[in-house]
């Protein structure tokens, strides 16, 4: 089966500054690859997400990389805010199977006013 | 996109005992699941919920143990049986609609003491 690995499980920036969570994963076939932001207390809450054909997608100050060849794809946050402090999680799957996801560890990012 | 809610969204239970969560979405969905998240760690895809059949579950999750229904497209129940403080998590119902985009329900917190 599918597994996803992320790096770093845990990330500490100034206010103002960029972060940079990267992820691996091991199936050829997942090509679906999204990010969820989790709050402490709360539901996963999708962000951004980025399919195959694609190799990078942006969303005001969140952008989403892809390497298919590589097996991996990366979250980058620019301009962070204290509000982005949060457990991030990627996730593969296939789109067909969009629902049915390996997700990775986590990295809990705190950004610092 | 699609309305989740969950019940109950937590309980206090002891051992030995049993707790069925329901989740009801406010539109039709092609594809519901089961996810669970024990303190501090990653979401796990426990099943598939499938609508009058039975629930196809992942490696490590049986159904004697985590009983599915799905009697309609727009609502599913979680039974956890038997429960020992390890069954201690967060409990969450997921959607998938006509596109690959993954909602996630609020989330029942469980503590079997």
């Amino acid at each position: 089966g599918e597994n996803v690995e992320q790096h770093p499980s845990t990330l500490s920036v100034q206010e103002g500054d960029s972060a940079v969570i990267k992820c691996t994963y091991s199936d050829s076939a997942s090509n679906y690859f999204p990010w969820y932001k989790q709050e402490l207390g709360k539901r996963p809450q999708l962000i951004i997400d980025i399919r195959s054909n694609v190799g990078e997608k942006k969303d005001q100050r969140i952008a989403v990389t892809l390497n298919k060849t590589a097996k991996h794809f990366s979250l980058h946050i620019t301009e962070t805010q204290p509000e982005d402090s949060a457990v991030y999680f990627c996730a593969a799957s296939t789109r067909t199977n969009a629902g049915k996801s390996t997700f990775g560890d986590g990295t809990t990012l705190t950004v610092k006013p | 996109s699609a309305v989740i809610s969950q019940k109950p969204s937590r309980d206090i239970c002891q051992r030995g005992t049993s707790l069925t969560i329901q989740c009801q979405v406010d539109s039709q969905v092609t594809m519901m699941f089961w996810y669970r998240q024990q303190p501090g760690q990653s979401l796990t895809l426990i099943a598939t919920a499938n609508q009058g059949s039975e629930a196809t579950y992942e490696s490590g999750f049986v159904i004697d143990k985590f009983p599915i229904s799905r009697p309609n497209l727009t609502f599913s129940t979680l039974t956890v049986s038997n429960m020992s403080p390890e069954d201690s998590s967060i409990y969450l119902c997921s959607v998938t609609g006509q596109t690959d985009t993954q909602y996630f329900g609020p989330g029942t917190r469980l503590t079997v003491l």
